[in-house]
C-alpha cells in the first residue's frame, strides 16, 4: 500500500523568504514522487518529479525537492518566495511495480504576504 | 509524454440528469484513472478504467452512479448519473506510463449541479 502525508495544510511566508512544504510517503515498492501546483480555478501543473535518478530534483520556477529514503520524505523548497507562488501544492506518490495509481496528499495551501 | 484532452471543460447541469465526460489521450497507455476534486479538497480516486472490462471502483464509489467505459487504450468516459448538488466538483482524468511511472492529468471538468 502507499500513502502520502503533507504535514501542513497551510504555510504562510513573506515574499522573498524561503519556502518549505513538507511531504512524507509510505510505499512498499520503489516510489516515484511528484509535486504538483494548482492555482485557483486552474488545472494541475507538474513542478518536479523523482523517478529513482538523482535524489535532488530541480523543477520549474526555482522549486526543488530532495528525496530522502531514510526519512521517507520528499520536501519541496524554494529559496525565495514570489507572490505568484501562492497556490495549492500537492505531493503525489506512484508505487512502481504495484497498481501505478497516483495517490495524492491532502494539499498544502501556500500563502505569500507582501 | 502524453497529452490529454478532456471534454467538456465545464458544465452546469440540472439535478436528476446525467453528464458524460470524455478523456482522449494522444498515445496508448495502460493505466487510466478518474478522480474527483471537491471544493477545497484534494483529489480522490473514483476508479481505475480498465480497457475492455469493468472499471475497478474505490470505496464509496459505485458503478450505478459513476459508470465508466474504456473501449480502447486511448479513450475513456465517466458518467455522473442522477446528479445532485453534492456532485458539484472537478472531475479529472489521469494516465500513467508504466515504463517511466509518470502521471499526466487532463485539465478537468468543472461540474456545477443546480
Amino acid at each position: 500500500a502507499q500513502s502520502v502525508t503533507q504535514l501542513d495544510s497551510h504555510v504562510s511566508v513573506s515574499e522573498g523568504t524561503p519556502v518549505l512544504l513538507r511531504c512524507n510517503y509510505s510505499s512498499s515498492y520503489s516510489p516515484s514522487l511528484f509535486w504538483y501546483v494548482q492555482h485557483p480555478n486552474k488545472g494541475l501543473q507538474l513542478l518536479l518529479k523523482y523517478t529513482s535518478a538523482a535524489t535532488l530534483v530541480k523543477g520549474i520556477n526555482g522549486f526543488e525537492a530532495e528525496f530522502k529514503k531514510s526519512e521517507t520524505s520528499f520536501h519541496l523548497t524554494k529559496p525565495s518566495a514570489h507572490m505568484s507562488d501562492a497556490a495549492e501544492y500537492f505531493c503525489v506518490v506512484i508505487q512502481s511495480g504495484g497498481s501505478y495509481i497516483p495517490t495524492f496528499g491532502r494539499g498544502t495551501s501556500l500563502i505569500v504576504h507582501p | 509524454s502524453a497529452v490529454i484532452s478532456q471534454k467538456p471543460s465545464r458544465d452546469i447541469c440540472q439535478r436528476g440528469t446525467s453528464l458524460t465526460i470524455q478523456c482522449q489521450v494522444d498515445s496508448q497507455v495502460t493505466m487510466m484513472f478518474w478522480y474527483r476534486q471537491q471544493p477545497g479538497q484534494s483529489l480522490t480516486l473514483i476508479a481505475t478504467a480498465n480497457q475492455g472490462s469493468e472499471a475497478t471502483y474505490e470505496s464509496g464509489f459505485v458503478i450505478d452512479k459513476f459508470p465508466i467505459s474504456r473501449p480502447n487504450l486511448t479513450f475513456s468516459t465517466l458518467t455522473v448519473s442522477n446528479m445532485s448538488p453534492e456532485d458539484s466538483s472537478i472531475y479529472l482524468c489521469s494516465v500513467v506510463h508504466s515504463l517511466n511511472t509518470e502521471a499526466f492529468f487532463g485539465q478537468g471538468t468543472r461540474l456545477t449541479v443546480v
